[in-house]
């Protein structure tokens, strides 16, 4: 049983450039969040997603953007890349956005911006 | 979003228990206590959860004070591969989880 997959797990952008992260849920999960964890710090909730809808968004601006996938899977994409993004991004599934319910993240994207 | 606080670091030894506390005095009646932890590099990995009554799983136990404004994760024998950073998160509506900056559990063997 395939746990929480991400991709890529390291990539480097430039300062201004976009950049798009993907994500496949636990097997028999449909709902997707994603978070952001800066170096030394816990991480950031930045959207769930749940029947291909933005169900709940953290405090992060409009360049944070997301999409859900009929078959569940997730990306992520960040517009006008700013040097205060470098960080991991983590992604996180779940069956249903319910409160009870155990949440299983990935290992991570490492993105660096230069 | 209901905070939890927890110690910045513990220290236990190798082969003995480990109690981890943790306070949420502002805990909704309808929020899970979550506990994840992390090692450096890597996501979060789940450790346990529980609404009002104690809980157990392979890995740790959650023990939930009566009023739930107070919760400890109890490892019952501490290795070397439980030293992380430990969260407490409450989860409310939606299943979102507001990590705070957990506490740094220290295993000496």
């Amino acid at each position: 049983d395939a746990g929480v997959t991400q991709s890529p797990t390291h990539l480097i952008k430039t300062r201004g450039q976009q950049v798009t992260l993907r994500c496949s849920p636990k097997s028999g999960h449909d709902t997707v969040s994603w978070y952001q964890q800066a170096l030394g710090q816990g991480p950031q909730f930045i959207f769930q997603y749940y029947e291909e809808e933005e169900r709940q968004r953290g405090n992060f601006p409009d360049r944070f953007s997301g999409h859900q996938f009929p078959n569940y899977s997730s990306e992520l994409n960040v517009n006008a890349l700013l040097l205060g993004d470098s960080a991991l991004y983590l992604c996180a599934s779940s069956l249903l956005p319910s409160s009870g319910n155990t949440i299983y993240f990935g290992e991570g994207s490492w993105l660096t911006v230069v | 979003d209901a905070k939890t606080t927890q110690p910045n670091s513990m220290e236990s030894n190798e082969e003995e228990p480990v109690h981890l506390p943790c306070n949420h005095s502002t805990i909704s009646g309808t929020d899970y206590i979550h506990w994840y932890r992390q090692l450096p590099s890597q996501g979060p990995e789940y450790v346990i959860h529980g609404l009002t009554s104690n809980v157990n799983n392979r890995m740790a136990s959650l023990a939930i004070a009566e009023d739930r404004k107070s919760s400890t994760l109890i490892l019952h024998r501490a290795t070397l591969r439980d030293a992380a950073v430990y969260y407490c998160i409450l989860a409310g509506y939606g299943n979102k989880l507001v990590f705070g900056a957990g506490t740094i559990l220290r295993v000496k063997s």
